[in-house]
């Protein structure tokens, strides 16, 4: 049974440019959850991607958008880099949309300069 | 006010101690999560409690209902208990955890 991979580990951006972050799902869950840490912060809730239809979203705004593929991997988008955007990004994957357990992976470290 | 509050922000301890970190919530909630995160990031589920107690080695993770409240016990610490420990409630609305700041645990030997 795999865990969840996250890619890349770390990354460099420039303000204005766009990012794409990957997760790719623990074996037989169908659910992605995308969570923002900024340092020294609890993680903040992104948007959750079930059955590869988007499937609830916090106070993100739209330049922060995703994709789940058949597979149930996931991507994460973000346009317009800001510098706040600044942050660990980590991916979560359950069985199901209210399921109860969680598996997390290791995080995407990304800095806008 | 946050929904989810987590004390000490802080703590150190000596190897041996009995720790304890509490975590209130103010939303209706399906699970409590009580979680690890290591300097390099990654995060490890701990425990995911509905009601009463649950106990993982020298990990003890309690949970009040009715009073909204929950607490992780780590009992003979140890230095590799070392990290950051998060709490996130799940709420009933749906299935989105929302996070507590963390306490950064230290114990020195």
């Amino acid at each position: 049974e795999t865990g969840v991979t996250q890619s890349p580990t770390h990354l460099i951006k420039t303000r204005g440019q766009q990012v794409t972050l990957r997760c790719s799902s623990q074996s037989g869950h169908n659910t992605v959850s995308w969570y923002q840490q900024a340092l020294g912060q609890g993680p903040q809730f992104i948007f959750q991607y079930y059955r590869e239809e988007e499937n609830g979203r916090g106070n993100f705004p739209p330049r922060f958008s995703g994709l789940q593929f058949p597979n149930y991997s996931s991507e994460l988008n973000v346009n317009a880099l800001e510098l706040d955007d600044s942050a660990l990004y980590l991916c979560a994957s359950s069985w199901a949309a209210k399921s109860y357990g969680y598996t997390f992976g290791s995080g995407t470290r990304l800095t806008v300069v | 006010k946050n929904e989810v509050e987590q004390s000490p922000q802080n703590l150190t301890a000596q190897e041996g101690e009995f720790i304890t970190i509490n975590c209130s919530y103010s939303v209706g909630i399906s699970a409590l999560h009580w979680l690890q995160q290591h300097p390099g990031g990654g995060i490890v589920s701990l425990f995911m409690l509905s009601s009463g107690k649950k106990k993982h080695g020298r990990l003890i993770a309690t949970i009040n209902i009715q009073e909204k409240h929950s607490s992780l016990h780590i009992t003979a610490s140890h230095p590799r208990d070392s990290a950051v420990y998060i709490c996130a409630a799940q709420e009933t609305s749906g299935s989105r955890l929302t996070f507590g700041e963390g306490t950064q645990l230290t114990v020195n030997p």
